[in-house]
């Protein structure tokens, strides 16, 4: 078990720019999750996939972001024209089913200037 | 729709001392309770989880939590703390069956360790 990957830990970029973050889940996981975090708040949802189907998505994932899951096994998260207020840190999960808990990467953090 | 109060966002406490840190939750439907922590820049770890059964839950690096269903709540507990449990403490809830957003967080409580 080499727990949940993420990649890139740190991306800094300038406002308007795409950025693309990468996750790989455990590997026997089928459920992958995409949770954003800002400074002094916890986590919030984002995304879900079951497999290669995206199920829910929140109302905070604007028309600039994206998420896939081609083959059900890694994910991307895309965000088009950033915008200051999309710096954060990107919280990938993964979780084995109904009673399993979420198993999380350690985070890509995203500075937008 | 669940939520979650953490009710202090600070918890400062002398190492070796006790500590408790509270949780709130609301929910129309059963809930499983989580705790996670989080260490400066780096994900979330599991804690400990409530799902059935005891109400009292052991987890890992001698904390533990009492699920009360009358006060709907889960507060994590340590008998005698260490300076390094110092980081950022979340209770999350999901909804029984699976619900498609996985886990509510609080707002997370900062264990801050004093030698």
């Amino acid at each position: 078990d080499t727990g949940v990957s993420q990649n890139p830990r740190h991306k800094i970029t300038k406002r308007g720019q795409n950025v693309t973050f990468r996750c790989d889940p455990i590997s026997e996981h089928n459920r992958l999750y995409w949770y954003r975090q800002t400074l002094g708040q916890g986590p919030e949802f984002l995304t879900y996939f079951q497999n290669e189907a995206q199920l829910e998505k929140s109302r905070l994932l604007s028309d600039r972001f994206s998420a896939e899951r081609p083959k059900g096994s890694f994910s991307t998260l895309e965000i088009q024209r950033t915008e200051q207020g999309d710096s954060a840190m990107y919280l990938c999960a993964s979780s084995g089913g109904n009673n399993s808990p979420l198993h999380f990467g350690n985070g890509t953090r995203l500075t937008v200037t | 729709a669940q939520s979650v109060t953490q009710l202090d966002s600070q918890v400062p406490v002398f190492e070796e001392a006790p500590v408790e840190l509270r949780c709130n939750y609301s929910s129309s439907v059963s809930v499983y309770l989580f705790w996670y922590v989080q260490y400066p820049n780096q994900g979330l770890q599991l804690l400990l989880k409530y799902l059935s059964g005891s109400t009292l839950v052991k987890g890992i690096n001698g904390f533990e939590a009492e699920f009360n269903k009358s006060q709907t709540s889960f507060h994590l507990r340590k008998p005698s703390v260490h300076i390094s449990d110092t980081a950022e403490y979340f209770c999350a809830v999901s909804v029984k069956g699976g619900g498609a957003d996985g886990l509510t967080f609080g707002k997370g409580t900062h264990l801050i360790i004093q030698p």
